[in-house]
Formats: structure tokens, sequence, C-alpha cells
């Protein structure tokens, strides 16, 4: 598995900020993601992050609203822009280990509320 | 397109009773199956996986679940449960050719009582 750290680990904001949320892995990995889990409801990916390349998107979410980063193997961040209280979530990184293609690890989160 | 059906959104149960959670999954294509439990205020941590061989998965903490192709499930089991069991259960599906994206259920929140 990896050890995986997301800063910060909670944090209020107020409407119309952006939020930055970063995400490090202790050893090189293939592939990470970025998932938003709303109140009460299940996990959604929201996109690939490709090192080096912009970010595969999945349906509903775009670019301009949640811009996301990989630097390089082991880090990324994803910024939620332009906050709204909709926002309010658990947004979540993932990574795929190398030698282990087959199985994603969890972060432990970011709990953001949007005021 | 490819989906996961938990069919019990909460499951009550006693301490020391066994319990079963049940997920179902559609695909016109060979996947790969996960659980994941989430404990309050916590990250998704990995309990078990399906990639292929034995269709009896053991996982940590005394879970295991059986991949059944044919009823397209793969319903996750303890014999014996304890309060610190209480969590919310995540069953997901990844194909073979999709980048390791994972598909979700909806969740199942099991309850162990005392």
């Amino acid at each position: 598995s990896a050890v995986i750290s997301q800063k910060p680990s909670r944090d209020i904001c107020q409407r119309g900020t952006s939020l930055t949320i970063q995400c490090q892995v202790d050893s090189q990995v293939t592939m990470m993601f970025w998932y938003r889990q709303q109140p009460g409801q299940s996990l959604t990916l929201i996109a690939t992050a490709n090192q080096g390349s912009e970010a595969t998107y999945e349906s509903g979410f775009v670019i301009d609203k949640f811009p996301i980063s990989r630097p390089n193997l082991t880090f990324s961040t994803l910024t939620v822009s332009n906050m709204s209280p909709e926002d309010s979530s658990i947004y979540l990184c993932s990574v795929v280990v190398q030698g282990n293609q087959e199985t994603q690890y969890f972060g432990p989160g970011t709990r953001l509320l949007v005021l | 397109a490819q989906s996961v059906t938990q069919l019990d959104s909460q499951v009550p149960v006693f301490e020391e009773a066994p319990v079963e959670l049940r997920c179902n999954y559609s695909s016109s294509v060979s996947v790969y199956l996960f659980w994941y439990v989430q404990y309050p205020n916590q990250g998704l941590q990995l309990l078990l996986k399906y990639l292929s061989g034995s269709t009896l998965v053991k996982g940590i903490n005394g879970f295991e679940a059986e991949f059944n192709k044919s009823q397209t499930s793969f319903h996750l089991r303890k014999p014996s449960v304890h309060i610190s069991d209480t969590a919310e259960y995540f069953c997901a599906v990844t194909l073979y050719n999709q980048g390791g994206k994972l598909i979700f259920g909806q969740g199942t929140e099991l309850s162990v009582k005392p």
C-alpha cells in the first residue's frame, strides 16, 4: 500500500473564495485520482490527475471549477474554485501503487464546509 | 454502462451476530471488485478485493466476500461483528480497461449495537 496525506484535513470557507487541497504520497504511484463525497452520499470521481499534463475530467466536472495539477509522481493538488455551499463535501485523493495496478488506496480526505 | 447496487442502505445488528452486506453489479465486461470501509470522520480503507482465482476472498478484520459471476454479486460477510465494526461500507468495481476508475455503490451503514 502507500501512506497518503492530505492538507488541509478540514476547512470552513466563504462562498466565492477558492481552496487548494494537497495530496502527498510516500511512494511512487502510477495513477492519482480525485473524488468527491457529498454529505451522506457515495464517492464520485472528479478527475484523473495526469503527471505533467492536463487532468482527465469526468462528466459534470470542468477544469475551470476544479483545476488539478500533478507536477511529479507523488504530489497533486485540487483547487475548488469560486465556492458555493453546494461544494461542501469531503474531497479524497486516491492512488494506484506501482506493482499493484488494480487497487486504489485513499487518503484521509479533506472536509470542506462552504458558508 | 456499469453500475453497483448495494441493496441495503442501513443494517442494524447486535454485537456478536453474523452480518451480510449485499452488493450487485452490472457490467458487460469483466471487472475487479472491492469492498472499502469508512469509519466516522475518516477516509476509505480497503477491506478486501477480488481480482481473479478463488471466488472466496478474505480480508482484514475478519471480513470475507464471495464473488458469484452468475448472480453478479459480491456480498460481504462476517460471522461475528463487534461494536468497532460500526461504519459505512462501500462496494466498488473497476473495469479491466478503464484505467483504474472506481464505480461505487451507495454505501451501507452498518450499526452494531451492544
